[in-house]
């Protein structure tokens, strides 16, 4: 298995909403990532997870909370997000942090927030 | 500064014609580079890379690069371009800081003419 899987591929929330990006690889990778990327822009590190702990939070703000349960699988927690958070999510994962081999992405999840 | 820059946010070629992508990086140390593409609405994957080997690297989809460290270059190339390769491609550099870095350049669009 050489994927990223990502779920849901689209979600539409409202401000007051709580809900959960997922992300799943079978690789052994021990490092995951998640990107938001705007439109006609490159992605924008937010989170790194290395052998399952944080190792670098963006100065995100605290309405996303990231999750990483165990090696092979990856969350990101939202609450009471804003409409400027509409992005493409993306997560990624790689056999270490900033990998010589390069990330395999996952498709994204579109979320909108209205 | 380590930084990666794409000297073109727009390329249009006709079907058929040679492709040129243009990336140049600055980094103290020798840095490890890839080429990933991203088709609209997807997540990205990665063509190609360069760890300090061979300095011609060829990809996947018929795309090559060449690391020219006396210019600071990786122009990713394809000899006939087909509609297909119709997307946005970034150019990545992971340098060493003091611990490793991976920076995304800020992307280039190409489009394919029939």
């Amino acid at each position: 298995d050489t994927e990223v899987t990502q779920t849901p591929k689209h979600l539409v929330m409202g401000m007051t909403n709580k809900k959960s990006l997922k992300c799943e690889q079978h690789m052994g990778h021990r490092a995951m990532y998640w990107y938001k990327q705007k439109a006609k822009k490159p992605p924008e590190l937010m989170f790194v997870y290395s052998y399952e702990k944080l190792s670098i939070n963006e100065s995100v703000p605290s309405r996303f909370s990231p999750e990483c349960p165990n090696s092979s699988l990856l969350n990101l927690h939202l609450h009471a997000l804003q409409p400027e958070d509409s992005a493409l999510y993306l997560c990624a994962s790689s056999q270490v942090r900033d990998s010589n081999y390069g990330y395999t992405f996952g498709s994204g999840t579109r979320l909108t927030v209205v | 500064a380590q930084s990666v820059t794409q000297l073109d946010s727009h390329v249009s070629v006709s079907e058929g014609t040679p492709v040129l992508l243009r990336c140049n990086y600055s980094s103290s140390y020798s840095p490890s580079l890839f080429w990933y593409v991203q088709h609209p609405n997807k997540g990205l994957q990665l063509l190609l890379k360069y760890t300090s080997a061979a300095t011609l690297v060829k990809g996947i989809n018929g795309f090559e690069a060449e690391f020219k460290k006396s210019e600071t270059s990786f122009h990713l190339t394809k000899p006939s371009a087909h509609m297909s390769d119709a997307a946005e491609y970034f150019c990545v550099v992971r340098v060493n800081t003091g611990g490793f870095k991976t920076i995304f350049g800020a992307g280039t669009r190409l489009f394919v003419k029939a």
